[in-house]
């Protein structure tokens, strides 16, 4: 069975320009939550999606923002990119969201 | 508002020795508690967790354990494996409207030294 699939595993962005990320939950999984990952911050939560409807969300300004498709895919997008943003992005997928939370690789975001 | 305490930051240990990692959870309503390990370029993978109606929990060389009363828990690995060098996480969570909300630790550091 595949695991949590994120693209890009990179990206290089400059301030202002905004950028989507994109995840593709196990197969069978329909929640998918994300997190940004920074040095000595742990995991940040951002927010979750399940059945293409937004259900939690984590304290981060509105140019942060995700959807889900029809197949449980996900993409999160940042607008108006900032330095601050430079992070690892995490996607994790579960079953129905109260069950054990699956990471991806994670999608690597610097911000010159 | 709702936070996870992890503590050390790093920790260095003989291989052979036992680790000990212990978070502390400010929702007294938290009722799971995982644990995640990440290697270098990976994402979290989840190694142990443990309920909130559960005192302790083993799975080979790791344990966690629970103090509901204190709003402690610990991770517990023996005879420490230079392939458990990772960075690791604590997490307590709880239900809400039908969804579990994660709060993460700030992660620990472990080196095991061959």
């Amino acid at each position: 069975k595949a695991g949590v699939t994120q693209t890009p595993r990179y990206l290089i962005k400059t301030r202002g320009q905004q950028v989507t990320l994109s995840c593709s939950p196990i197969s069978g999984h329909r929640s998918v939550s994300w997190y940004q990952q920074t040095p000595g911050q742990g995991l940040q939560f951002l927010f979750e999606y399940f059945s293409e409807t937004q259900r939690n969300k984590g304290n981060f300004p509105g140019r942060f923002s995700g959807r889900q498709f029809s197949n449980s895919r996900s993409e999160m997008n940042v607008s108006t990119l900032e330095l601050g943003d430079s992070a690892l992005y995490l996607c994790a997928s579960s079953l129905t969201g109260n069950e054990k939370l699956f990471f991806g690789s994670g999608t690597q975001l610097s911000v010159l | 508002g709702e936070n996870v305490e992890q503590h050390p930051s790093t920790l260095s240990v003989q291989e052979g020795d036992s680790a000990v990692i212990k978070c502390t959870y400010s929702d007294s309503a938290s009722n799971y508690f995982p644990w995640y390990k990440q290697e270098l370029g990976k994402g979290p993978q989840l190694i142990i967790d443990i309920r909130s109606n559960v005192g302790e929990k083993k799975d080979q060389r790791i344990a966690v354990t629970l103090n509901k009363t204190a709003k402690h828990f610990s991770l517990h690995i023996t005879e420490t494996q230079p392939e458990d060098s990772a960075v690791y996480f604590c997490a307590a969570s709880r239900d809400t409207s039908g969804t579990y909300k994660y709060i993460f630790g700030t992660g620990t550091r472990l080196k095991v030294l061959a």
